[in-house]
């Protein structure tokens, strides 16, 4: 079964900030397969970015993800107070699904 | 709009059974697989088990399968998730999920389940 390791946990940022958040496969992930979620406190997650770079509709283009292989990185270009969140990343397989732990973005 | 609303959830004691079902509104319920995708209190998200679109294939996780069924009607736009032998560890908020593609786009706003003696 294929881990997501997520880095850091926490990440301390001021609004304004640029934030990177790191997901790493123990196994080579397919692109089409990566997803970003962010959730804030008392509800369900929201999809933010799916196929590794492609934003869902409504999302902001300060929201931006990359990478390949085993590493995956989501990109918050200027925070902005609604987007201190935890955001998991998540890789489809055939027959089972995986989150990673989570990086809570907090306000410095 | 598009939604899905869980019910079901609530107090149950170990060794128990409990039934959650979830309600899809405004999208063609029977060309979607669905998932459930549970959060135990204060921590991440755990992938619980799926049904493909025509409801021919369930897949299940290690931690639930031979406990946990996941059915649906696609008469009634419904998606159910028959829980057995329920544990304390299944403490949970349970997420109903629509997927498209291979990502999780609509999520219900879930229906707590607590295991307790």
């Amino acid at each position: 079964e294929i881990v997501l390791t997520q880095s850091p946990g926490t990440l301390s940022l001021s609004p304004g900030e640029r934030a990177t958040l790191s997901c790493r496969a123990s196994q080579s992930v397919g692109s089409t397969f990566l997803a970003w979620y962010q959730q804030k406190p008392g509800q369900a997650p929201r999809l933010l970015i799916y196929g590794t770079s492609s934003r869902a509709p409504g999302i902001p283009d300060r929201f931006s993800g990359s990478g390949s292989g085993t590493d995956f990185t989501l990109t918050i270009t200027r925070l902005e107070p609604e987007d201190f969140a935890v955001y998991y990343c998540q890789r489809s397989g055939r027959s089972s699904w995986t989150f990673g732990q989570g990086t809570k973005v907090e306000i410095k | 709009q598009v939604e899905l609303v869980e019910s079901g959830g609530g107090v149950v004691q170990p060794g128990r059974s409990l039934r959650l079902s979830c309600r899809a509104s405004d999208f063609n319920f029977k060309t979607y697989g669905m998932h459930w995708v549970r959060q135990a209190p204060g921590q991440g998200l755990e992938w619980v088990a799926n049904i493909w679109y025509d409801g021919n294939t369930q897949n299940y996780a290690d931690s639930v399968k031979g406990r946990f069924s996941v059915s649906r009607d696609n008469s009634k736009n419904t998606l159910d998730l028959q829980m057995d032998s329920l544990r304390v560890d299944d403490t949970a908020v349970y997420y109903c999920v629509r997927a498209t593609g291979y990502h999780f786009d609509i999520w219900g706003r879930g229906t707590l389940v607590i295991v307790s003696s």
